[in-house]
């Protein structure tokens, strides 16, 4: 079964600052996906990316499948931005049979005015 | 398009109840899954339905059960519940692997 980390737990930026999400995880996966949650509990997938850059609007967001590490980057931090940001993976098919997500324990992002 | 819908938004059970909670997956989409966020412990996998059928379960009791009917509509039953099945419920449906797209959840308090 994969693990997922994310680092930081929690993070505090002023208005347009850079903010750069880490998250790696221990076993091959089919893709890896970051979502962003409000506070209402509602989730919104940003990216699905198996390789490579993926990029929308002021998000980015990379991936190393050798390393295993994927990172969401936000440029021009705007308070609105504040949410908690979560990272999945799906993991590698195996014998016609898939999991749903295995996910981080999320980063909760605050961007101050 | 209209996106995945849930309902109820909200629910309110005593222990040893059932609960029963709906999801309508995006239109075209044939694969369903169901997700738990209990506080303090993340988003877990529940159960995956894909053309009708329950494709694999996560790390959850046989009370936790559903199906998926033809219109690929699907309904998780809670039996028996417990004070900690407390949480909120998500719906995401995808089609083909693809991007998973969520529902508003429900939540249910367990009382």
């Amino acid at each position: 079964k994969n693990e997922v980390e994310q680092s930081p737990q929690n993070l505090t930026a002023q208005e347009g600052e850079f903010i750069t999400i880490n998250c790696s995880y221990s076993v091959g996966i089919s893709a890896l996906h970051w979502l962003q949650q409000h506070p209402g509990g509602g989730i919104v997938s940003l990216f699905m990316l198996s390789s490579g850059k993926k990029k929308h609007g002021r998000l980015i967001a990379t991936i190393n499948i050798q390393e295993k590490h994927s990172s969401l980057h936000i440029t021009a931090s705007h308070p609105r931005d504040s949410a908690v940001y979560i990272c999945a993976v799906t993991d590698m098919y195996s014998g016609g049979g898939a999991d749903g997500l295995t996910f981080g324990k999320g980063t909760h992002l605050i961007i101050q005015p | 398009e209209a996106g995945v819908t849930q309902s109820p938004t909200h629910l309110i059970k005593t222990r040893g109840q059932q609960a029963t909670l709906r999801c309508s997956p995006i239109s075209g989409h044939t694969s369903v899954y169901w997700y738990q966020q209990a506080l303090g412990l993340g988003l877990q996998f529940l159960l995956w339905y894909d053309e009708g059928e329950e494709r694999n379960r996560g790390n959850f009791p046989p009370r936790f059960s559903g199906r998926q009917f033809p219109n690929y509509s699907s309904e998780l039953n809670v039996n028996a519940l417990e004070l900690e099945d407390s949480a909120l419920y998500l719906c995401a449906s995808d089609i083909w692997g693809e991007t998973q797209y969520f529902g508003p959840g429900t939540r249910l308090l367990v009382l």
